[in-house]
């Protein structure tokens, strides 16, 4: 079975700068998927960023970027230029990319403050 | 396109009733699947389904019980509520994965939530 750690509880960083939330997961598969999404207070789950284990290129969605390490099993997440809209819960979830195993497994997630 | 729809959006119940939790989309989505949110734990699969007829056990299906009488709907029931089951419960949604698939067929779609509380 696959497992998702997420290893920081909270982190907080001032607006303006940049923050790296960190994931390992553990896998016996070549093909899968990573994603980390984020959950405000709304508590609405918003996708972030995603990322296909097959390519070695590092997902980016305008301030959101990942480095995906497929040997190390890492996946972290990196902020540029935080705001305060960013203060979130922050779960990574893993997928596999077989066919009937659609499921995500999460981490236990990061809770992000931006200091003003 | 309303995405992923999800009623109620709260609910107190009472230990021993039993209640359901709606969940919709207009996606077209083959996979549906419910999960529920506890502090410190992250999401946990309960149920799921690949089309309509078809449903499957997640991690922690004991006390709930799923159907999918339609591509569009995949209600959660609680048969007896239990004061371990007050959670907050999502509903997500995806196309099925195919190796090779469309980019963005792998991507799940979350309903805004229900937060259950069993007295």
């Amino acid at each position: 079975a696959q497992t998702v750690t997420q290893s920081q509880p909270e982190m907080s960083v001032q607006e303006a700068e940049t923050v790296t939330l960190s994931c390992t997961y553990d896998t016996s598969e070549s093909d899968y998927y990573l994603f980390w999404y984020k959950q405000p207070p709304s508590r609405q789950m918003i996708l972030v960023i995603r990322q296909e284990a097959y390519k070695q290129q590092n997902a980016t969605e305008n301030r959101f970027s990942v480095n995906f390490q497929k040997a190390a099993k890492s996946f972290s997440l990196k902020i540029s230029d935080s705001q305060l809209g960013d203060a979130a819960m922050y779960f990574c979830a893993y997928r596999s990319a077989n066919f009937g195993n659609e499921k995500l497994t999460f981490g236990t997630g990061t809770r992000l403050t931006i200091i003003p | 396109n309303a995405g992923v729809t999800q009623t109620p959006k709260f609910q107190v119940l009472k230990t021993g009733q039993s209640m359901t939790l709606q969940c919709a989309q207009d996606m077209n989505h083959e996979y549906m699947s419910w999960y529920r949110q506890d502090p410190g734990m992250g999401l946990r699969l309960i149920h799921y389904s690949v089309g309509a007829g078809i449903t499957d056990q997640g991690e922690v299906p004991n006390g709930y019980n799923v159907s999918r009488s339609t591509t569009e709907d995949f209600p959660l029931r609680l048969l007896s509520a239990a004061p371990s089951q007050t959670s907050v419960y999502f509903c997500a949604s995806s196309s099925l994965q195919f190796l090779g698939g469309a980019p963005g067929t792998d991507t799940q779609y979350f309903g805004p939530g229900t937060r259950l509380t069993v007295l």
